[in-house]
C-alpha cells in the first residue's frame, strides 16, 4: 500500500522558472512532512519540513503547500537552478513515530 | 566530517552469505534508523531504535536484525543473503523517537549480492 504519492516521477523547466512538485497521503494521522532531496550517489539530505498547522512553508526559493482537508501538499521551487537538479522525496510520519514513509520521489531537471 | 559514520562504503557478497553494516553516530541522537534504497523501492523504512530499545519493524523477514551495542551505535546483519537484497542500506538518526524532527542520514553501505 503506497500510502504517500508524489506525481510527476520526472520534471523538467528551464533556468528561472518555477518548478511545482506534488505529493499526496492517506493516513490522516501523518502530522509532519519534510521533504528531502537527493544528488546522484548522495544521501538523502531535508531540504524544508511542515506541520499541518501551517498551510505555508517558506525557506528562500522553496516553499511548501500544504492542504489538509485535500491531504495534499507541493513543494514550489521558485527561480529554479541547474544546481537544483536532483530527485525529491515528500516523506511523512505520524505524531510519536519516528519512522518517515517516503514517496517514491520526483527527479528534477533544470535546463540552462 | 560526516556525524553518521556507515562502513563498508561498498560491499560485495555472495549469495547465503552474512554481512554487518556498521553505523555509528556522533550527534548525541537517542534515536536510530535503518533505510533501504533501491530501484524497486526508492526509500525504505526498516528500522527504528530509542534509547537502543527497538521500536519498530518494518522488515518481514527475520534475515535482517539490528544490532545496538551502545546508545550511538546501530548495527545491521543480515544474513543468508539473496541478489534482492542488492540496495544501498541508510543509517539515520535524531534527538528523538518523539520529536517528530527529520532524521539525518549517514552516507549508506551499497551492498551488491552475487
Amino acid at each position: 500500500q503506497q500510502q504517500v504519492r508524489q506525481s510527476p516521477q520526472s520534471l523538467t523547466v528551464w533556468e528561472g522558472e518555477t518548478a511545482i512538485l506534488n505529493c499526496s497521503y492517506e493516513d490522516s494521522t501523518f502530522d509532519y512532512f519534510p521533504w528531502y532531496w537527493q544528488f546522484p550517489r548522495e544521501s538523502p539530505a531535508l531540504l524544508i519540513a511542515i506541520r499541518p498547522v501551517s498551510n505555508k512553508k517558506e525557506d528562500g526559493r522553496f516553499t511548501i503547500f500544504f492542504n489538509k482537508r485535500e491531504k495534499k501538499l507541493s513543494l514550489h521551487i521558485t527561480d529554479s537552478q541547474p544546481g537544483d537538479s536532483a530527485t525529491y522525496f515528500c516523506a511523512a510520519s505520524a505524531y510519536n513515530q519516528g519512522k518517515l514513509i517516503f514517496g517514491q520521489g520526483t527527479k528534477l531537471s533544470i535546463k540552462p | 566530517d560526516p556525524k553518521i559514520i556507515q562502513k563498508p562504503k561498498y560491499l560485495v557478497a555472495v549469495t547465503g552469505s552474512e554481512k554487518i553494516l556498521i553505523c555509528e553516530q556522533y550527534l548525541g541522537h537517542n534515536a536510530m534508523y535503518w533505510y533501504r534504497q533501491s530501484a524497486k523501492k526508492p526509500l525504505e523504512f526498516m528500522f527504528s531504535y530509542s534509547y537502543q530499545k527497538l521500536m519498530d519493524n518494518q522488515t518481514a523477514s527475520s534475515r535482517f536484525q539490528p544490532q545496538s551495542s551502545k546508545k550511538n551505535h546501530l548495527d545491521l546483519q543480515i544474513t543468508a543473503l539473496k541478489p534482492d537484497d542488492s540496495a544501498t542500506y541508510f543509517c539515520a538518526s535524531s534527538l528523538g523517537q518523539y520529536n517528530n524532527q527529520a532524521p539525518l542520514f549517514g552516507e549508506g553501505t551499497r551492498l551488491s549480492v552475487l
